[in-house]
């Protein structure tokens, strides 16, 4: 499996909603991360998972809490998200721990959130 | 301020074309240079290029890493309309732990026609 899989690939949310997100990788990969794209614009760093530690959160607001239960799999829950949230966001796994290595990534599809 | 700069935003070439795509950056404690492209979805692994691997080729497409200059160059000859995307360069930065970090430049979208 050389693959990051990523579910849903949809999801529209109410504001008052309570969401997940799942990112999976079976590459034996030691650094997981979540990010966030909007349209026309690069992805934005959100999380940095390492060695199943949260190594990274790059000051995103609390409404956006990830876990890592294990070391193949990233979740992003989400909770009383605002309009300007929706974009696409992206799993991605590195081979190396963070601060490791040379940053090497893999990106999962995304998933597409609109926030109604 | 970490600076990753691409160049041109945009740009539009007929197919058989050979293109090149500019990187140029302001970090400290560089590490690695990675390319990208991305069609309709996720980013697509490219190239990686560090201080001991400053060329890489595969197939059309081909990177060179000028740290003097401090700037990176993405080749792709014979381009193909499947070419079309936006190619983004980012940058690693740190020697590790908390200072560590990964900034994208803002990409160049190459539209390749028939």
């Amino acid at each position: 499996d050389t693959e990051v899989t990523q579910t849903p690939k949809h999801l529209v949310m109410g504001m008052t909603n309570k969401k997940s997100l799942k990112c999976e990788q079976h590459m034996g990969h030691r650094a997981m991360y979540w990010y966030k794209q909007k349209a026309k614009k690069p992805p934005e760093l959100m999380f940095v998972y390492s060695y199943e530690k949260l190594s990274i959160n790059e000051s995103v607001p609390s409404r956006f809490s990830p876990e890592c239960p294990n070391s193949s799999l990233l979740n992003l829950h989400l909770h009383a998200l605002q309009p300007e949230d929706s974009a696409l966001y992206l799993c991605a796994s590195s081979p190396d721990g963070w601060g490791q290595g040379s940053g090497e990534q893999y990106f999962g599809p995304g998933t597409r959130l609109t926030v109604t | 301020e970490d600076k990753v700069v691409q160049s041109p935003l945009s740009l539009v070439v007929h197919e058989g074309d050979t293109v090149t795509l500019n990187c140029s950056y302001e970090v400290t404690n560089f590490r690695s240079l990675l390319w990208y492209k991305q069609e309709k979805k996720a980013p697509t692994f490219l190239f990686m290029l560090t201080s001991s691997g400053i060329e890489k080729k595969s197939g059309r497409l081909s990177s060179i890493l000028d740290k003097k200059e401090l700037s990176s160059i993405l080749n792709i000859t014979a381009t193909q309309t499947g070419d079309s995307a936006i190619y983004l360069c980012a940058l690693l930065k740190g020697s590790g732990g908390s200072n560590y970090k990964l900034t994208f430049g803002k990409g160049t979208l190459l539209t390749v026609n028939p």
